[in-house]
């Protein structure tokens, strides 16, 4: 069964810090997303990508297929960039995968102070 | 655009009760999905359409049911809620289904608790 490894579970930071959060799978995917869960509990979806890097303001995410591992950066970081950050893989249906399902990791808690 | 609209937010049900958690997204998703989130665990699909008419069981689906009547709205019911059921209920669209190119809209949770 494909897990979905992230690290760290809790991450504290002052406001400003450079942050990353790191996530790592153990089989073959056609996607990753990144989602950010507010302390509220409303759940966004920050990226979804397949290979390379993606930058939306000051998030990042990277991903390499061949490590099976892909990193969310929050450059300058602000307290209300506190949140859960939530890594989920689709798995190749060739490899085991069904359709519809995401395997989802159990979140960083990420608490940036002022 | 309201996106994705969850009621209720939150329901205590006694066990053995039933009640229907509805969906409803406005940006013509084929793709929706119910979840549920429980402390110390990953998301987890229940079950999921790939369209009007359609349902699909996920990775934990019994003890509920789903219908998708109106490509809109996708329901969530428990016919007989038990105390394992307590749990966060989250329901999701997609433009395509997920793993393809597009990302997935959550609604903001229901929070259910079974006494």
């Amino acid at each position: 069964k494909n897990e979905v490894e992230q690290s760290p579970q809790n991450l504290t930071a002052q406001e400003g810090e450079f942050i990353t959060i790191n996530c790592s799978y153990s089989v073959g995917i056609s996607a990753l997303h990144w989602l950010q869960q507010h302390p509220g509990g409303g759940i966004v979806s920050l990226f979804m990508l397949s290979s390379g890097k993606k930058k939306h303001g000051r998030l990042i995410a990277t991903i390499n297929i061949q490590e099976k591992h892909s990193s969310l950066h929050i450059t300058a970081s602000h307290p209300r960039d506190s949140a859960v950050y939530i890594c989920a893989v689709s798995m190749n249906l060739g490899l085991g995968g069904s359709q519809g399902n995401l395997i989802f990791g159990k979140g960083t808690k990420l608490s940036v102070k002022p | 655009n309201a996106g994705v609209t969850q009621t209720p937010k939150f329901r205590v049900l006694k066990t053995g009760q039933s009640m229907t958690l509805l969906c409803a997204q406005d940006m013509n998703h084929e793709y929706m999905y119910w979840y549920r989130q429980d402390p110390g665990m990953g998301l987890r699909l229940i079950h999921y359409s790939v369209g009007e008419g359609t349902t699909a069981k996920g990775e934990v689906p019994d003890g509920y049911n789903v219908s998708r009547l109106k490509k809109q709205n996708f329901l969530l019911g428990l016919e007989s809620a038990a105390p394992s059921q307590t749990s966060v209920y989250f329901c999701a669209s997609s433009r395509h289904l997920t793993g393809g190119n597009s990302p997935l809209h959550f609604g903001n949770g229901t929070r259910l608790t079974v006494t």
